[in-house]
């Protein structure tokens, strides 16, 4: 599975846009690109996956860049229970079982 | 649709005794990973199973670990004669099918205390 970069902490205003950006720049053509979210003491929580098309669900939005070597994962108004760290996974296509979980960013929306 | 349930919450053990924990998943989904949470750590893969069998297990210690995931039941993580180390949070997550097309979803773990 590809490696992914993504910055150790970020924070945001209360209502407002949350970008969590990714570097995977090693990714192959068949690799999904996932995010998860771990509020502190909970289990990790889908949020949304994509291949190469943007993706948007009522949680989040996910923009790949046309070389998929870069992703951004878009909480339109963000709230103060969306503080959590966010990992971005990559995952070869297939049958494969586990996700790689990084340190991923600590993300801190502040009132 | 209830999500996936993992019992106990908290499992406190004494140095050499033995765990189980639990896990069932979500309805319709026939496919089980568990993942390991060190204090201030990333989760990190264990065994992946499918009813009766243990897909893939290079995460699992050699020793002392053990999973299965019967054809009736939830899932069960075993670990026999506990050490400090074991001290760590369980998650158990499922998924309806085992390609990577699909989302794990998980549930709120295990936190286990070795005393």
């Amino acid at each position: 599975d590809a490696k992914t970069t993504q910055p150790t902490s970020m924070d945001c205003a209360e209502g407002r846009a949350a970008n969590l950006p990714c570097n995977h720049s090693t990714i192959s053509g068949n690799e999904y690109v996932y995010w998860y979210r771990q509020i502190h003491s909970q289990g990790p929580q889908y949020i949304i996956h994509g291949l190469k098309n943007n993706e948007t669900n009522e949680m989040a939005s996910l923009i790949i860049t046309e070389d998929r070597k870069s992703s951004t994962l878009i909480l339109p108004h963000a709230t103060l229970r969306d503080t959590a760290v966010y990992y971005c996974i990559v995952r070869i296509g297939g049958s494969q079982g586990n996700l790689i979980f990084g340190k991923g960013t600590k993300l801190s929306v502040k009132p | 649709n209830a999500g996936v349930m993992q019992n106990p919450r908290h499992l406190v053990r004494r140095r050499g005794q033995e765990a189980r924990l639990r896990c069932s998943p979500m309805k319709g989904h026939s496919h089980v990973y568990w993942y390991r949470q060190l204090p201030e750590e990333g989760l990190k893969f264990m065994v992946y199973l499918q009813k009766e069998n243990i897909i893939d297990e290079s995460g699992m210690p050699k020793e002392r670990f053990s999973a299965e995931f019967p054809k009736e039941g939830p899932s069960i993580l075993r670990i026999q004669q506990v050490v400090r180390g074991d001290s760590a949070a369980y998650f158990c997550a499922s998924s309806p099918l085992g390609t990577t097309q699909q989302p794990q979803h998980f549930g709120d773990g295990t936190r286990l205390s070795i005393l």
